[in-house]
């Protein structure tokens, strides 16, 4: 499958913890964005990475962080979790540096407990 | 700072009436509008950009800037039309996304 892919699917976890998703962006796509999809703020932008570099910051809280490595695959860090942290987190990635066409990977959805 | 607004959670039709969803922004900049879609189960996929002007599978959308609407339209709905479509507004040198809340729309047979 060339298309964008998450690990894992799915992760529960206890408020406190930390965890780490992961994304592997399309073949050839240097660009790589996480949203964060919750049922009271809906789809939000969290932050961009372009060929390893951060470029953008959205609404994301300073318990997340994030990095893109060398191989183009990026990791979004989520510590200190509290039970609002609970959503599907959702990576895109695209060819440019800017651009609104983003192919989406399938989510991790994230249970804190 | 940038807003996207679709007033219709939800949204259901007859196939082979026509359908309209409905996307309002406000934007300060020069607007990048989108629609995506996700299908039952499957991952949020791009259906149209204003900058292109196409139609996709019967859809098409005009951006029209003295109302600031991207509305999608189709003059007859099908079953596999039945989806979540959100209408998302390009910014900042990323181009990141902002999405609004979502139409689910059911087409019935």
């Amino acid at each position: 499958d060339s298309g964008v892919t998450q690990t894992p699917k799915h992760l529960i976890t206890a408020t406190g913890q930390r965890v780490t998703l992961r994304c592997s962006p399309r073949s050839g796509d240097l660009s790589v964005y996480w949203y964060q999809q919750s049922l009271d703020q809906g789809l939000q932008f969290l932050i961009q990475y372009y060929n390893g570099e951060e470029r953008a910051k959205g609404n994301i809280l300073e318990r997340f962080s994030a990095q893109q490595f060398p191989d183009l695959h990026s990791e979004l860090n989520l510590s200190s979790l509290e039970l609002g942290d609970s959503a599907l987190y959702f990576c895109a990635s695209s060819p440019r540096q800017g651009a609104g066409e983003q192919y989406f990977g399938p989510g991790t959805r994230l249970t804190v407990t | 700072a940038q807003r996207v607004t679709q007033p219709e959670k939800l949204l259901s039709v007859f196939k082979g009436a026509p359908v309209e969803l409905k996307c309002n922004y406000s934007y300060s900049g020069s607007p990048e509008l989108f629609w995506y879609v996700q299908y039952s189960r499957q991952r949020l996929q791009l259906l149209l950009r204003h900058i292109s002007r196409e139609s996709i599978k019967g859809f098409t959308a005009d951006l029209n800037k003295g109302e600031t609407s991207f509305h999608l339209k189709k003059p007859f709905a099908q079953e596999e039309d039945s989806a979540m479509y959100y209408c998302a507004l390009g910014s900042g040198s990323a181009r990141q996304l902002t999405f609004g809340s979502g139409t689910q729309l059911t087409v019935l047979p």
